[in-house]
């Protein structure tokens, strides 16, 4: 089936710091992703899609300058949390769309502490 | 897309069918009933799609009424690592680039 890959899975910085996450598709291409983040004991909350090649489109209430996503080939997306606080603390998870089949599959999500 | 109702939370004894329920009274012709599952910090995993016939593969079986305004999840015999949020998603096939929503979901937990 396929797979989504996530990395870090987890990562702690101090306040202040910028972390990058990347998400891979890693046996099809998708020209859509997806960022999600999920607070304790919440749902899954939509932040922004993205497609290859063009600018992410962020949800209400999602800083664009804050979180940086980039798309740039079919296989790799990546969100860059800048100037991360504690309350950026989170599950993000990220989600590839298959541009053949059209389904939608979900990486294992990284956990983000910030201290 | 549609819009779900499940129940907040349910148990289920290990061993025993788990039935989870959900209501989608508006959903349209062209929308599918989607299962998703998440267990503990972990991504949402796929189990299942219906448009209106029940469907069954190796994790679980869908059963959707005949006016299609609701829906159960059967996993046949729960173990314990099936406890897990299960989210009951209404969407049109061809969305093109419109993710997946989730709304609050159920929590099974599955008692030994």
């Amino acid at each position: 089936g396929a797979v989504v890959s996530q990395h870090p899975s987890w990562v702690i910085c101090k306040s202040g710091t910028s972390v990058k996450i990347e998400c891979r598709s890693l046996d099809f291409q998708a020209t859509t992703m997806f960022w999600y983040r999920q607070f304790p004991k919440q749902s899954l909350m939509l932040m922004a899609t993205s497609n290859e090649g063009s600018k992410a489109t962020y949800e209400q209430g999602v800083e664009k300058d804050k979180f940086l996503i980039n798309h740039a080939s079919l296989t790799l997306s990546t969100l860059t949390v800048t100037s991360a606080h504690p309350e950026d603390s989170s599950f993000y998870i990220c989600s590839a769309r298959d541009r053949w089949g059209g389904e939608q599959y979900f990486g294992p999500g990284t956990r983000l502490t910030v201290t | 897309d549609a819009k779900t109702t499940q129940p907040t939370s349910m148990d289920c004894a290990e061993g025993r069918a788990a039935n989870l329920p959900c209501n989608h009274s508006t959903i349209s012709g062209n929308e599918y009933v989607y299962w998703y599952r998440q267990i503990h910090s972990q991504g949402p995993q796929y189990i299942i799609h219906g448009l209106k016939n029940n469907e069954t593969n190796e994790m679980a079986s869908l059963i959707i009424t005949e006016d299609r305004k609701s829906s159960t999840l059967i996993l046949p015999h729960a173990t314990l690592r099936d406890t897990a949020v299960y989210y009951c998603i209404v969407r049109s096939r061809n969305s093109g680039n419109t993710p997946l929503v989730f709304g609050k979901g159920t929590r099974l937990s599955v008692i030994a």
